[in-house]
């Protein structure tokens, strides 16, 4: 079983500072990675996704994301935030072998001026 | 990327009804939906998968009884939570994909109130 660890639940920062979301997983298989954001009241977007290659994930709105196997990490970075930039953020994990994601409990960006 | 629609948005009834709510896949054929629960400030827990044409498969814990989870086609499948009581208030979402895509794309959401 797969399980998603999102040890900020609010990560406040002042605009066009930099950010990073921290997301741990475990599995005893091999996963697919990914970032969700969702704004209140509103379903899941797709950040960014990491299935093989590149350990670098470059997603929308300027968000990154880097693999790392060793640490089981998939931390979300952007360099410069923007007040638009609040939300809830989740990072979750599926197994190759199905689609189902489990996501983490969420961390809460607070972008102030 | 693909659209999910899902519908309604939000959605009020009284104690003891039943309240369908609906997700389409508007350009792609969904083979597997799955339904998620998400309370206020917490995260989304996985209820049921459910594949075109085959009962869904439910998570340890959730009553298949009291939310009926039907997928009859590739692009529809649909959740009734029956016998709705307050403690059923919840944002409900859904998702879908199928095994060309390697993401799953996700419904707008319904915010379900039970008075």
């Amino acid at each position: 079983a797969q399980s998603v660890t999102q040890l900020d639940s609010q990560v406040p920062v002042f605009e066009e500072a930099p950010v990073e979301l921290r997301c741990n997983y475990s599995s005893s298989v091999s996963v697919y990675l990914f970032w969700y954001v969702q704004y209140p009241n509103q379903g899941l977007q797709l950040l960014l996704k990491y299935l093989s290659g590149s350990t670098l994930v470059k997603g929308i709105n300027g968000f990154e994301a880097e693999f790392n196997k060793s640490q089981t990490s998939f931390h979300l970075r952007k360099p410069s935030v923007h007040i638009s930039d609040t939300a809830e953020y989740f990072c979750a994990v599926s197994d190759q072998d199905t689609d189902k994601l489990i996501f983490g409990t969420g961390t809460r960006l607070q972008v102030f001026p | 990327g693909a659209v999910v629609s899902q519908h309604p948005s939000r959605v009020i009834c009284k104690s003891g009804t039943s309240v369908k709510i609906e997700c389409r896949s508007l350009d792609f054929q969904a083979t597997t939906m799955f339904w998620y629960r998400q309370f206020p400030k917490k995260s989304l827990m996985l209820m049921a998968t459910s594949n075109e044409g085959s009962k869904a498969t439910y998570e340890q814990g959730v009553e298949k009884d009291k939310f009926l989870i039907n997928h009859a086609s590739l692009t529809l499948s649909t959740l009734t939570v029956t016998s709705a009581h307050p403690e059923d208030s919840s944002f409900y979402i859904c998702s879908a994909t199928n095994r060309v895509r390697t993401e799953a794309f996700f419904g707008q959401g319904t915010r379900l109130t039970v008075v």
